[in-house]
Parts: C-alpha cells; sequence; structure tokens
C-alpha cells in the first residue's frame, strides 16, 4: 500500500480555517485520495475523497497538488466539534483484495 | 436510520469465554468489513467479505471467526477470549468499485478481565 505522512498534531483556534497537509509521494497512478477523521470515543467518518481535481462538499474542500504527491484538506471554520483524529489515505479500487489501511493520522485541536 | 449498526455497544467478559458482535449495514452495500483500535488508537483491517465471501483475513488468530449469513451482516465470534483481545472493534461497509467512502459504525469496546 501507498503511505502517506502527516503531522502529528496541530492547533486551530475556533472559527478560523484549517490546513491538515498530507504528503503522499509513492501515489499511483489509481489511487484515491480519502479523508476520514475520528471523533472522540466513534468510529471513523468519511469526509472527502479526490483522484485529479480539487473537491468541495459541505464538511471540507481537499486541494491536490498538480504532480498529486501531497494534498491538503481544508475546514474552512473549524469548530470545536471538528477537534478529532484526521486520517489521510490512498485508496486503490483494487478488485478483490480492497481495503483501507490507516496510518496515525493528525491529531487536531481546537482552541476556543 | 443507523447506517452501520454493531451491537453491543459495550461488552466485559472473563478471559477463556466466547462472544459474538454483531454488525448490520442498510446501505446496499456489497463488502463489509471488522477493524480492532487498540489501546494506543491504531486501527487495523481484520477481515473483509465480499457478498458473503471472505476477502481479506490479516493473520488473524483463528480464535476469530467472522460469518457473514447475508450481505448485509457480518458476525464476529471470538473463542477463549484473551487480555489482548480488549480493544474496541469497529465494523465497515463500502460498495466494491465505487470511489466513494467507507461507513463505520461507533464500535464495540470489548474488556476481558
Amino acid at each position: 500500500d501507498a503511505k502517506t505522512t502527516q503531522p502529528n498534531s496541530m492547533e486551530s483556534n475556533e472559527e478560523e480555517p484549517v490546513h491538515l497537509p498530507c504528503n503522499h509521494s509513492t501515489i499511483s497512478g489509481t489511487d484515491y485520495i480519502h479523508w476520514y477523521r475520528q471523533l472522540p470515543s466513534q468510529g471513523p467518518e468519511y469526509v472527502i475523497h479526490g483522484l485529479t481535481s480539487n473537491v468541495n462538499n459541505r464538511m471540507a474542500s481537499l486541494a491536490i497538488a498538480e504532480d498529486r504527491k501531497s494534498s491538503t484538506l481544508i475546514l474552512h471554520r473549524a469548530t470545536l466539534r471538528d477537534a478529532a483524529v484526521y486520517y489521510c489515505i490512498l485508496r486503490d479500487l483494487n478488485f478483490g483484495n480492497e481495503k483501507l489501511t490507516f496510518g496515525t493520522g493528525t491529531r487536531l485541536t481546537i482552541i476556543p | 436510520d443507523t447506517a452501520v449498526s454493531q451491537t453491543p455497544k459495550y461488552l466485559v467478559t472473563q478471559m477463556g469465554n466466547d462472544k459474538s458482535i454483531k454488525c448490520e449495514q442498510n446501505l446496499g452495500h456489497d463488502t463489509m468489513y471488522w477493524y480492532k483500535q487498540d489501546s494506543k488508537k491504531f486501527l487495523k483491517i481484520m477481515f473483509s467479505y465480499n457478498n458473503k465471501e471472505l476477502i481479506i483475513n490479516e493473520t488473524v488468530p483463528n480464535r476469530f471467526s467472522p460469518k457473514s449469513p447475508d450481505k448485509a451482516h457480518l458476525n464476529l465470534h471470538i473463542n477463549s477470549l484473551e487480555l489482548g483481545d480488549s480493544a474496541v472493534y469497529f465494523c465497515a461497509s463500502s460498495q466494491e468499485g465505487t470511489a466513494g467512502g467507507y461507513t463505520f459504525g461507533s464500535g464495540t469496546r470489548l474488556t476481558v478481565v
């Protein structure tokens, strides 16, 4: 599985934008970039995914570098409820052997 | 209406006992998974099933036996429980061949005493 690298932790002030970086220099052409988050005492929650183009949804935006070797998850206006561990994962639609491999993620702390 | 539901939410049991955790999804997905999150919060895949067929078995001890009676259900039975089995177990589902996200359940916290 192609690997991702994320900072162990980040802090942000409430109501400010947050940019969570992820490096994936060994990404293959068929890998999708997925982001999940895990709030305390809950299961992982899908946030967003993309392949080549930037993506927006109601939760966040995903900015993908032109060479696809890095990406950034953007929370436009952080709230206390966004405090969680954020995982950047590469997903290859490998028929018959599909799985998500989680790393250690970035623990995001929101400062009131 | 919960998409992926697991029962029980908490399970405390003695070493040597046999226990089961149930999982059901109502998303129409064809693939289901069991993940284990240990005390260090590391999430690791254990099994995956696609349309009731075992696809992935990540070198899990054979005391762990998943069973999928249909594609909406994936249960996990654990024999002869050990202290090291204490963890949070998450069930998840996805649709094979699509790029969309996995949906996870809220977890079952298993404590072996």
